[in-house]
């Protein structure tokens, strides 16, 4: 059981290159997110998916995409990259409990780097 | 203002020592509470879950105080191992599982 996974791990790219990120959750779980950390802030919501085939935008989305074409996978998607993306970009995953609350669990994050 | 605020810290303090956190928030609505650990560089990781009756795990208490809008962590006993970066997490169950995290607040234990 991995849990979720993130590829890659770490990235470098140029201004105004394109690239995927991919998660992938092993739990079943029915929610899933990306958001981005930057140094010394917290966590910023960039989109979400409540379940397969469905996503939303969260606080920050503005030159992301994201698709949920399977359950088990959301990729989060930088069409022409800019330095201001430069972070850490975690993913994680969320069922309802019995109790009506959301526990996430978060992968190990892709830094990357725009230049 | 924020959703969710915390002091950022950092709080610096010996083994042993008991320390306490706190976390406000200003959506009425909200309805579960998390502590959430963050190490450098790392995923964040859930601590524990904070329940309206105050809950207990180990050598960390929380609590939760709704008519103020506030909830706590404290943590007994300090470890070297306890050094990281605490995130107050709230949730709103209508809200499609989305969860509003605080900016963390950094506990160093030194020996």
């Amino acid at each position: 059981n991995a849990g979720v996974t993130q590829t890659p791990k770490f990235r470098v790219l140029k201004t105004g290159q394109s690239m995927t990120l991919l998660c992938a959750q092993d739990m079943n779980h029915e929610y899933m997110y990306w958001y981005r950390q930057d140094p010394g802030m917290g966590l910023r919501l960039i989109h979400y998916s409540v379940g397969e085939g469905t996503t939303a935008k969260g606080e920050v989305p503005d030159g992301y995409n994201v698709s949920r074409l399977k359950k088990q996978n959301f990729l989060l998607g930088l069409e022409s990259a800019a330095p201001s993306q430069t972070s850490v970009y975690f993913c994680a995953s969320s069922f309802r409990t019995s109790g009506n609350s959301y526990e996430q669990y978060f992968g190990p994050g892709t830094r990357l780097t725009v230049t | 203002r924020k959703e969710v605020e915390q002091d950022p810290g950092p709080f610096n303090v010996p083994e042993g020592a008991t320390v306490a956190f706190n976390c406000t928030y200003s959506n009425s609505a909200s309805q579960s509470f998390f502590w959430y650990r963050q190490d450098c560089r790392k995923e964040p990781k859930l601590l524990m879950s904070v329940y309206s009756s105050g809950n207990e795990d180990g050598r960390f208490t929380a609590q939760l105080n709704r008519a103020s809008q506030y909830i706590s962590l404290l943590i007994r006993d300090s470890k070297l191992s306890d050094s990281a970066t605490y995130l107050c997490v709230v949730n709103i169950w209508t809200n499609a599982g989305k969860s509003t995290f605080g900016d963390g607040t950094t506990l160093t234990v030194k020996p």
